[in-house]
């Protein structure tokens, strides 16, 4: 099993759609969560942090849920320019107390006119 | 200000050849991290360095290596290559070397095929 999971889409929507992203992450020691943006043959771009308390930026609101192991993106009004692969990025923090990162395999979105 | 720059942006080798690729990182962020993307996959961490010290590996043969510079430049590089280590390779600079709550900017990646 991966350790954090992703449903990879692709997600096909009309603009103007609201449309909402799940991950799951299996280490209960995580500490720090992101969604990160990627749009095709181009690198990672930080979308969001994610915290507890949840919290928003615009059309996006980004949900953490430690109890369950459950991170959300919404985004709302979708865009045409919001298409792009979205990754769900945890790092475990703690002991270990190093900067890696651990990626989903990314939810893919297409928006349509 | 320039962002973390990666070089080359492409490149082609043949199997069992050795590559190197060189990261720059933001000026002033002494952590830089190396990540590879395969297609349809998220990025997998290979290496951390931070202050020029080796602070986390992932889980990859010994074929693949790094180093980091004084300047903070880092280089990995990848002996004996496969076919299987076509792919983007994407290098991450941030300011703390744990990586909490802190951004890591990452490069426009190197795209390495293997023939």
């Amino acid at each position: 099993r991966k350790e954090v999971e992703q449903d990879p889409g692709p997600f096909n929507v009309p603009e103007g759609a609201t449309v909402a992203f799940n991950c799951t992450y299996s280490n209960s020691a995580s500490q720090s969560f992101f969604w990160y943006r990627q749009d095709c043959r181009k690198e990672p771009k930080l979308l969001m942090s994610v915290y507890s308390s949840g919290n928003e930026d615009g059309r996006f609101t980004a949900q953490l849920n430690r109890a369950s192991q459950y991170i959300s993106l919404l985004i709302r009004d979708s865009k045409l320019s919001d298409s792009a692969t979205y990754l769900c990025v945890v790092n475990r923090g703690g002991s270990s107390n190093t900067g890696k990162l651990i990626f989903g395999q990314g939810t893919t979105l297409q928006v349509k006119p | 200000d320039a962002g973390v720059t990666q070089s080359p942006t492409h490149l082609i080798k043949t199997r069992g050849q050795h590559v190197t690729l060189r990261c720059s990182p933001i000026s002033g962020h002494k952590s830089v991290s190396w990540y590879q993307q395969v297609l349809g996959q998220g990025p997998q961490f290979i290496f951390q360095y931070y202050e020029k010290e080796e602070r986390g590996r992932g889980n990859f043969p010994d074929r693949f290596s790094a180093r980091q510079f004084p300047n903070y430049s880092s280089e990995l590089n990848v002996n004996a290559l496969l076919l299987g280590d076509s792919a983007l390779y994407l290098c991450a600079s941030s300011l703390t070397p744990d990586g909490m709550n802190t951004e890591a900017f990452f490069g426009q990646g190197t795209r390495l095929t293997v023939v």
